[in-house]
This record gives structure tokens, sequence and C-alpha cells, in this order.
């Protein structure tokens, strides 16, 4: 079974533009979170979606948005980028989505520089 | 929000020794402490996890301790190879919100 997917696997963008991030979860999976990951530290808690609403929402700006489609993957948007935002996106689902208790998996991530 | 320290930073180990890891939390509600592997220039990767309502959980050479009282819980690897070489997280919350602390670096020396 394929795991978590994420697309692209790298990314460049210049300050100010916007950037869109994918994820497919694994199959059989509703939830879908995203994680921010900045070198040297722990990912960062970003969105949580369960059956294309969102459920969860860590401490990040406006700029940041997701969405989760019908298929139940996912797409994160970044808009008008600082530099800050370069970092490890990564991707993580789980089953069945509406327990407290399932693992996540982590998708490989998506790494956006900024310059 | 939820708080998390793990301690050590870094911990380095001669090959077959013993290497512990452990996590404090602040919010009594969490129920769910996994333990994360991560690898150079990998994803995390789930190792153990362990419910509140249980004390100690094994897995091989793997072993995951819960003390609920305190607050605390800790990762026992027993054995250890250059293979266990990575950053191990602790993050508690949920499943649907997980809060990642700095994480261990945890070097085996051969």
């Amino acid at each position: 079974d394929a795991g978590v997917t994420q697309s692209p696997t790298h990314l460049i963008k210049t300050r100010g533009q916007q950037v869109t991030l994918r994820c497919s979860p694994i199959s059989g999976h509703k939830s879908v979170s995203w994680y921010q990951q900045v070198l040297g530290q722990g990912p960062q808690f970003i969105f949580q979606y369960y059956e294309k609403e969102e459920r969860g929402r860590g401490n990040f700006p406006d700029r940041f948005s997701a969405r989760q489609f019908p298929n139940y993957s996912s797409e994160l948007n970044v808009n008008a980028l600082l530099l800050g935002d370069s970092a490890l996106y990564l991707c993580a689902s789980s089953s069945p989505g509406s327990s407290y208790n399932s693992p996540l998996h982590f998708g490989n991530g998506t790494r956006l520089t900024v310059t | 929000g939820e708080n998390v320290e793990q301690h050590p930073s870094t911990l380095s180990v001669q090959e077959g020794d013993s290497a512990v890891i452990k996590c404090t939390y602040s919010d009594s509600a969490s129920n769910y402490f996994p333990w994360y592997k991560q690898e150079l220039g990998k994803r995390p990767q789930l190792i153990i996890d362990i419910r509140s309502n249980v004390g100690e959980k094994k897995d091989q050479r793997i072993a995951v301790t819960l003390n609920k009282t305190a607050k605390h819980f800790s990762l026992h690897i027993t054995e250890t190879q250059p293979e266990d070489s990575a950053v191990y997280f602790c993050p508690s919350g949920s499943a649907r919100q997980l809060t990642f602390g700095s994480g261990t670096q945890l070097t085996v020396l051969p």
C-alpha cells in the first residue's frame, strides 16, 4: 500500500509569492493534518481536516489556509510568503480520523525555500 | 496550550548500551503519547505509542512508560544499534493535534 504522498518534494519561491502544497492520504484515511518543521525543531501543528471540515488550527497567521477534497486529499496554501516560511511541510493522515488515539502517518514532506 | 519538555537534547551511547529519553507535559487532559523517530532528511516515523490508561508498553528493544500523576513518559531503547541514531520526538495531546517538543538527538557510537 502507498503511504502518504506529497507534492512537490522541493519548491523555491520568492518573498510575496503564493504556494500550494498537495497531499494524498493513505487509502481509507479520512483525516489529514499539516505540520511545519523548521530546521532543527520539531514539527508544529498547522491544520487538521476530517471529512472535508477543519477540525483544528494551530497558531499560524491567516496567510495559511487549507482544504480537503471529497477524495480526502488536501492542499495547503500559503500567501504572501516570508523568508521565515522556509521549512519542511509535512502532511499526515490517520484512520479512522475521528478517534483521538489514531496514529499519525507522515509523508516525506515538501521542502519549501523562500528567497 | 500544551507544553512538552524533552530531555536530554542530545544523547550519545555506546553500541549495545541502553538509552532513555524523558518527556514531561503540562495538559492533564492529554491522553495519547506516541514516540516518533526521524532520521536525517526523512519523515517522522511512529515507533511506539501508549494510551493514558496503560502504564507501560514494549515492542522488542523499545519500551515506553507513562506516569500520569507526575505527567511524564519515557522511551527506553535497549541493546542500541547504530541504526537507532536519529532524532526522537515525544509529542503529546491527541492524534488530532500533536504538540512536538524539541527532540533528542541520539547518537549510537560503534
